[in-house]
């Protein structure tokens, strides 16, 4: 079975200032991790995936997550927040299940960021 | 490319209508997904198919629920009847089979008074 959690339903950052919005997951396989954003209305899209090569993974936008195996942890940051970065985020982690690449989706962080 | 399609972008009905949902996968990709998105259960995966092939339909809610894969570039999802719990945003998604990496669709809002 694999699951992810997402620590804060809600984060609130001023613009300018780093963004961190926390993963933890949990695998019975290596897992493959993603961050997908969606906008307000708008379908969801990748951010960045990890899928067992460099640890550090950069994403676009200027966000990028570190996989942290002895942590279980997979958080994703951007070192100056935008306007435009105010979204729901959601953690995912995809396994082999013996049917597929199914994603499991965290329950989403909405980030909100002020001037 | 014009990324995964899905029609309509909204839909609003009475309960107890037939409803179809439709979707066009991105080109070469041989892995499709329904989800629904709501407020209160987030979202969930409620069938995938690999090669027009259900694998796992155990995300369908009950019987009002079918999709149905005809080939490789359109698959449909209907609900008979409706039912004002059905309100939901329907998204659609492909990959490579394979290939973790998801591609979505815009979405189907669906009202259901």
């Amino acid at each position: 079975a694999q699951s992810v959690t997402q620590l804060d339903s809600h984060v609130s950052v001023s613009e300018g200032t780093p963004v961190l919005l926390r993963c933890n997951y949990s695998s019975s396989y290596s897992p493959s991790l993603f961050w997908y954003v969606q906008h307000p209305n708008k379908g969801l899209q990748l951010l960045l995936k990890y899928t067992s090569a460099a640890t550090l993974v950069k994403g676009i936008n200027g966000f990028e997550a570190e996989f942290k195996k002895s942590e279980t942890s997979f958080h994703l940051t951007k070192p100056s927040a935008h306007m435009s970065d105010a979204a729901e985020y959601f953690c995912v982690v995809s396994g082999a299940t013996g049917g597929g690449n199914k994603l499991t989706f965290g329950t989403g962080t909405q980030l909100k960021v002020e001037l | 490319d014009a990324g995964v399609i899905q029609s309509p972008r909204h839909e609003v009905t009475e309960m107890g209508q037939e409803v179809t949902l439709r979707c066009k996968p991105i080109s070469g990709h041989n892995s499709l997904f329904w989800y629904r998105q709501t407020m209160m259960r987030g979202l969930e995966l409620l069938i995938y198919f690999n090669n027009n092939v259900p694998i796992d339909d155990s995300g369908m809610p009950e019987d009002r629920f079918s999709a149905k894969m005809p080939n490789a570039s359109f698959s449909t999802l209907k609900i008979q009847p409706s039912e004002p719990r059905d309100s939901a945003v329907y998204f659609c998604a492909s990959s490579l089979s394979g290939i973790n990496e998801q591609f979505f669709g815009p979405g189907t809002r669906l009202t259901v008074l």
